[in-house]
């Protein structure tokens, strides 16, 4: 089956510890995002990658940092230095999903994020 | 500056009744896109339509049904005969054609519809 997957469903994080999120997609796309979601709000963009080896910063990527070594993989790593880390990530890829199709960003099942 | 709006922040409807969510867009580009996305109580953000900027023709799909309009920037989403399975936050968003931002979505903060058998 194609699809995005994220790992875990549920994260804990400690006091001072960073945590990665795991974003993994077999839909061929180039690009990919990471977003992050707060009760009652819309999504807002941390990090983007338009292309392997490369990403841009998003609205909101302090305390936040990604990699792009491989097309099919982009983790997002909340580090210590993100005060409020806790929320609802949700990673995306764009692209087609059927030759002919529209480019659309297509989203994973996400992963909450909680703070101990 | 680029921005959406969805005015209505949360709106129940008893089962069988049409529901229209709103959306109101703000972009100095010529060319863009518009999507609407679902998201269920299950968290992940599915897709339902992408409208380019120069197609205004209005689309339906079985219950669902889109209203684009350029000259009022609206794009707005009509649910009919509602159905509890519809229950949901819907999001509108815009994203720009061309650029360096090219496909990066803006997102409204959603609207919750409950539908109530």
């Amino acid at each position: 089956d194609g699809g995005i997957t994220q790992s875990p469903k549920y994260l804990f994080r400690k006091e001072g510890q960073n945590v990665t999120l795991s974003c993994e997609q077999n839909l061929n796309h180039d690009a990919m995002y990471w977003y992050r979601q707060d009760p009652g709000q819309g999504l807002r963009l941390i990090y983007y990658s338009q292309i392997v080896n490369d990403f841009q910063k998003g609205d909101i990527a302090e305390g936040y940092s990604v990699s792009r070594e491989k097309k099919e993989s982009f983790p997002l790593t909340v580090t210590s230095a993100q005060k409020n880390p806790t929320a609802f990530y949700l990673c995306a890829s764009r692209g087609v999903l059927i030759a002919g199709g529209l480019e659309t960003q297509y989203f994973g099942p996400g992963t909450r994020l909680l703070v101990l | 500056a680029q921005k959406v709006t969805q005015a209505q922040t949360e709106i129940s409807v008893v089962e069988k009744e049409d529901v229209t969510l709103d959306c109101v867009y703000e972009t100095r580009d010529t060319t863009y896109y518009l999507f609407w996305y679902k998201q269920p109580p299950s968290g992940e953000l599915v897709f339902l339509i992408r409208r380019n900027s120069f197609d205004e023709q209005n689309e339906i799909s079985g219950r669902y049904s889109w209203n684009f309009q350029k000259s009022t920037s609206s794009f707005n989403f009509t649910i009919t005969a509602s159905q509890v399975v519809d229950s949901a936050v819907y999001f509108c968003a815009l994203s720009p054609r061309y650029g360096g931002s090219q496909g990066n979505l803006i997102f409204g903060k959603g609207t919750k519809l409950s539908v109530k058998p």
